[in-house]
């Protein structure tokens, strides 16, 4: 069964300070991985998907097939990265989201 | 994001008042969702659509139906409202990659 989990509904950085957001997966095929991020409110927005191997506002997340990881990574966090960030697998057509964890950047 | 609209945006109601959803899309998109949105539970699948008048459950489709007449609007409709179902509820529309739509507040007193 899919199954996507984030460990930390919390997590809080300083500003300047790096930043890694969980994800672990469980899936029997070819997964295919994203973040989404929500900020405050604001409606839920695609920030990555592991298909394409972007950086965007400085995030990265590589998908670690081992580790059935898909961890979200920022070398330095600014304030305006405060916000909900939910990882999510998609399966036939739908997507299985994490529970979420909430980011706070602290100046 | 204007191509995906939801309303109302906020709806107070009471137990066992039927209330419906409606959510808007102007992107073509063959396949339209609703999750509910609740603290520890992050977004969960509720019904979701895949062309006109096809739809499907999803993880907690218990106490809701859809409807799909046309592409352009998927209707969420709660028969009887509880207050286990008061929840911020998000429409979606896309595929693996999803568009997400402003969401509406439902208080159900």
């Amino acid at each position: 069964a899919q199954r996507v989990t984030q460990p930390e509904k919390l997590l809080s950085v300083f500003k300047g300070a790096p930043v890694e957001l969980k994800c672990n997966y469980s899936y029997s095929g070819s997964p295919e991985l994203f973040w989404y991020v929500q900020y405050s409110r604001q409606r839920l927005q695609l920030l990555l998907r592991h298909i394409s191997r972007e950086s965007i506002k400085g995030f990265t997340a590589d998908l670690n097939k081992g580790e059935t990881s898909f961890h979200l990574k920022k070398p330095f966090a600014q304030e305006e990265d405060s916000a909900m960030y939910y990882c999510a697998l998609s399966g036939a057509n739908n997507l299985f989201f994490g529970t979420g964890t909430r980011l706070t950047v602290i100046p | 994001d204007a191509g995906i609209t939801q309303s109302p945006r906020h709806k107070v109601t009471e137990t066992g008042t039927p209330v419906t959803l409606r959510c808007h899309q102007t992107e073509n998109h063959r396949y339209m969702y609703w999750y509910r949105q609740d603290p520890g539970h992050g977004l969960r699948l509720i019904h979701y659509s895949y062309g006109v008048k096809d739809t499907d459950k999803g993880e907690v489709s218990d106490g809701y139906s859809v409807s799909r007449s046309k592409t352009e609007d998927f209707l969420l409709t709660l028969e009887s409202a509880t207050s286990s179902q008061t929840s911020v509820y998000f429409c979606a529309t896309g595929g693996s990659e999803q568009f997400f739509g402003p969401g509406t507040r439902l208080t159900v007193l």
